[in-house]
């Protein structure tokens, strides 16, 4: 099946500072969604991106799906930023489920 | 307008006790999908509906493990004669269908078996 690898696996940042988290997979994809999985356990929609750029306030991400990456940079991190970030894949034969990576864990420090 | 919701939030159950756990998809997706999170680790697949067809239920671990949506919005995964190693975050996703893929998760059901 296909593998979804992320790195770093953990990250610990002071406030301010920019990063940029990085998501490889082993085939191609209909889809790739990034989440931000909050200490409550929710997951929440950062960004829905097959391919190209996409930017929301201090978050902006890029997938190059020819060379199977995607990007995600989050600038002047804030300490609300902190928890896991996961990627997750969709495989080309249209099986719908969303193969996930084992998240990159954040710890924004004040 | 409203999410994904699940109920409850929370569980816990009794080694060798049955557990129903409810999703309510957000209005008008067609697909729905369940989900197991064990501790630290990312979301894996359980089954996927669309509608109320189930067309993929090859992430079921055991057949203690069912899931049914039959009128196509609300759906059940029901958990028979539960295992310790079935404590785990459920979580519930929703999509809208055809050619928008992108998928929008509950807050999850934490199962706990003692």
């Amino acid at each position: 099946g296909i593998q979804v690898e992320q790195s770093p696996p953990d990250l610990i940042l002071q406030e301010g500072a920019n990063s940029t988290l990085r998501c490889n997979f082993s085939d191609s994809v209909n889809n790739l969604q990034w989440f931000h999985q909050n200490p409550w356990g929710q997951l929440i929609n950062l960004f829905y991106i097959p391919s190209g750029t996409k930017q929301n306030g201090r978050l902006s991400a890029t997938t190059v799906a020819t060379e199977r990456y995607s990007l995600l940079y989050i600038s002047s991190s804030q300490t609300t930023d902190s928890g896991v970030y996961f990627c997750a894949v969709e495989r080309m034969d249209s099986s719908y489920k969303l193969i996930f990576g084992s998240g990159t864990r954040l710890l924004v420090r004040p | 307008g409203a999410g994904v919701s699940q109920s409850p939030r929370y569980k816990v159950a009794k080694r060798g006790q049955d557990v129903a756990l409810r999703c309510d998809p957000i209005s008008g997706h067609v697909s729905l999908f369940w989900y197991q999170q064990a501790l630290g680790q990312g979301p894996e697949f359980l089954t996927y509906f669309q509608n109320e067809a189930q067309l993929d239920k090859s992430g079921l671990p055991s057949d203690r493990f069912f899931a049914e949506r039959p009128e196509g919005s609300v759906s059940t995964l029901k958990i028979q004669r539960t295992q310790q190693e079935d404590s785990a975050v459920y979580l519930c996703a929703s999509r809208p269908g055809g050619s928008y893929n992108e998928q929008f998760f509950g807050p999850g059901t934490r199962l706990t078996v003692l």
